[in-house]
């Protein structure tokens, strides 16, 4: 089946300090790659996305910028938090096996920024 | 472009009641829809699914109809349990090879015992 791994499971970090976080995909290849921000009390919204190696969509004009170095590994980066920043990044996939229309989600990243 | 509205919560239900969340949605063409489901602290899980018109998706006593004429995916399920609560997702995809997901806000259950 298909599985994302995320992690850190948290971090909090202070002002002006760089972020990496990473997403892995088991269980499909080829598979398309999201960044979803989750603010507290919000819903989803759609930072990134990507389907294939180093092809990547921004959806949001912001601090954060995404990689995809290998098929499945998906990395989301910034070079200076904000504290705008925090929130939960939740990464998912999805694959040919669902026609790319069905989104597996990761377990999540709670991001703090002080 | 698409867009996904959902009744703002929470909801708050005493277990074994009935559920239903709301869901209208607006899309061009032949959208596939969702419902996730986020447990506190968790990632997002699919809950139901459904790809065409009159489809019922279910699971798990979770019940939707796509319904075409009235753009809505109402979530439904007959008698809630503690274990339900949850913040639950609607979402439409349309079909295509770099499809993305829309997603409502969100609705929060709360079930007490």
């Amino acid at each position: 089946s298909q599985t994302i791994h995320q992690w850190p499971a948290t971090l909090v970090q202070p002002v002006g300090s760089p972020l990496s976080l990473e997403c892995t995909v088991e269980g499909t290849s080829n598979p398309n790659l999201y960044w979803y921000r989750q603010a507290a009390g919000r819903g989803l919204q759609l930072l990134f996305y990507s389907v294939g190696i180093g092809q990547i969509s921004s959806e949001v004009p912001q601090n954060l910028s995404a990689s995809r170095p290998q098929d499945r590994q998906f990395i989301l980066s910034s070079k200076k938090l904000l504290l705008s920043d925090s929130g939960f990044y939740l990464c998912a996939g999805s694959g040919a096996e669902s026609s790319y229309n069905e989104q597996f989600f990761g377990p999540g990243t709670r991001l703090t920024v002080l | 472009g698409n867009s996904v509205t959902q009744m703002e919560g929470p909801v708050t239900l005493s277990e074994e009641a009935f559920l239903t969340i709301n869901c209208t949605y607006t899309a061009t063409g032949y959208p596939s829809l969702f419902w996730y489901v986020q447990y506190p602290g968790e990632g997002l899980q699919l809950l139901l699914k459904a790809t065409k018109a009159d489809d019922k998706g279910s699971n798990k006593g979770f019940e939707a109809t796509y319904r075409k004429e009235t753009t809505s995916f109402h979530l439904e399920k007959g008698s809630v349990q503690v274990s339900d609560s949850a913040v639950y997702f609607c979402a439409l995809s349309g079909h295509s090879g770099y499809s993305t997901l829309t997603f409502g806000k969100g609705t929060m259950l709360l079930v007490s015992p």
